[in-house]
Parts: structure tokens; C-alpha cells; sequence
């Protein structure tokens, strides 16, 4: 089945505590980006990558860490997470062939919920 | 920069009344247009897209949208609500000028559908 996962899907942590949330993608994608979702909000886009190797800003990259050895796998890193990163966060992947440009479909993953007290 | 405004964080409707959820958009460079849906505790799943061609876009579980450049907005109908269309939408814009890379989302729209 082709998918998006996310792990965890729920995460309580304090302060500073260093965190990883993992996803992956079985589409053969190129894309992939990673979102928050906060009430009143929408989804805001945190990094993105367009390759292997390739990662770019998004709108709110502040206290994130991302990275891209593989295709398959776009791993989120809070570095020393803080209460103002609690929020429900979402991985998505699309192919984005050559040419095509943005035109491709999204898909998003289950969604971690992060709470950092 | 790019900006999405959806009109409204709530709506309420009647089943089997018209749906119609606002989207209006600021960019320099007409953009590509997406409307997703989510389901509680779910993720979101695309309902359609305007990419480049006819404006009326036709999209899953009977909804459309048209792209009006003139007014920049990209309204979601559906003509007759159905209980199960109750979920968040969010109208989203990708950059046209430099990749269609970034995505930027609208606050949403909750859609209440009332028996």
C-alpha cells in the first residue's frame, strides 16, 4: 500500500530534550516536506526537499532540524525543543517529475502530535 | 509574498444544501491551486487542483472549484451537502514562479453539515 508513516504518532517531552520524528515515504517520491498544524494556523511549511541531499527553508525552519540520505526517509530534528513547538506536525511526499513543478499531488502522513512541556 | 485567505473558520450548512467554502489568494504569479480535506485525526487527502487549463475544476466526492483570475479566489462548492463532507478544508497555493517548491495553506474551514 502506498503510504506516508510517521513515528511516533504521539510525543510528550520536556524541554530541551533532544527529538526525532521519522518519516517515509514507499512512492519513490522526490519531495517531501514537513508541516505544523496549529489552530487558527493551518499548516505552515517547516523544510522541504526536493532530493536526495536537497533541503530548503520553509516558512518557520526556526528550532528544526531536517535531513535526506535517502529517498525514502525525511527525518525532523528538534535540536532543544521548547514549548512553543507543540503542535501537530505532518510529513507529506510527492513525486514532482521533472518539468511538472509543484503540479503534483501531495500526500500527507498520519500526523505526530508533539507536546513539549 | 504568496497569502491564502479563506473567509470564514466556520461553516454551517443543511444537508442537501449548497456548500461554499471562500479562497482567495495574493501572488504575483497566478499560482497553482489546491483544495485538501481532513477528517478528524486523519491527515489530508487532495480533493482537486487547478494547474494550468480550463478554470472549473472537478474534483473527489463531488465537489468543484473555479479559478477566477479577475477576483484571485478558488471557491469550493458542492451542491448538495452529505453528513460525511463534515471536515476541515484548506486551500493551498504552490509558487508558479520559482518551482512550485513551497506551499502555502489557508487558516482552513471547518464544515458543519446539520441533519
Amino acid at each position: 500500500e502506498a503510504q506516508v508513516t510517521q513515528n511516533p504518532r504521539y510525543l510528550i517531552t520536556v524541554t530541551g530534550k533532544k527529538l526525532t520524528v521519522t518519516c517515509s515515504q514507499n512512492m519513490n517520491h522526490e519531495y517531501m516536506s514537513w508541516y505544523r498544524q496549529d489552530p487558527g494556523l493551518g499548516l505552515r511549511q517547516i523544510y522541504y526537499s526536493m532530493n536526495v541531499e536537497v533541503t530548503d527553508k520553509g516558512d518557520v525552519p526556526e528550532g528544526y532540524k531536517v535531513s535526506r540520505k535517502e529517498k525514502r526517509n525525511f527525518p525532523l530534528i528538534l535540536e532543544s525543543p521548547s514549548p512553543n513547538q507543540t503542535s501537530l506536525y505532518f510529513c507529506a511526499s510527492s513525486l514532482r517529475r521533472a518539468g511538472a513543478q509543484g503540479t503534483d499531488t501531495q500526500y500527507f502522513g498520519p500526523g505526530t502530535r508533539l507536546t513539549v512541556l | 509574498a504568496q497569502s491564502v485567505t479563506q473567509l470564514g473558520s466556520h461553516v454551517s450548512v443543511s444537508e442537501g444544501a449548497l456548500v461554499l467554502l471562500r479562497c482567495n489568494y495574493s501572488s504575483s504569479v497566478p499560482p497553482y491551486l489546491f483544495w485538501y480535506v481532513q477528517y478528524p485525526n486523519q491527515g489530508l487527502q487532495l480533493l482537486l487542483k487547478y494547474t494550468t487549463g480550463a478554470t472549473l475544476v472537478k474534483g473527489i466526492n463531488g465537489f468543484e472549484a473555479e479559478f477566477k483570475k479577475s477576483e484571485t479566489s478558488f471557491h469550493l462548492t458542492k451542491p448538495s451537502a452529505h453528513m460525511s463532507d463534515a471536515a476541515e478544508y484548506f486551500c493551498a497555493v504552490s509558487d508558479r514562479g520559482t518551482g512550485g517548491f513551497k506551499t502555502i495553506f489557508g487558516a482552513g474551514t471547518r464544515l458543519f453539515v446539520k441533519a
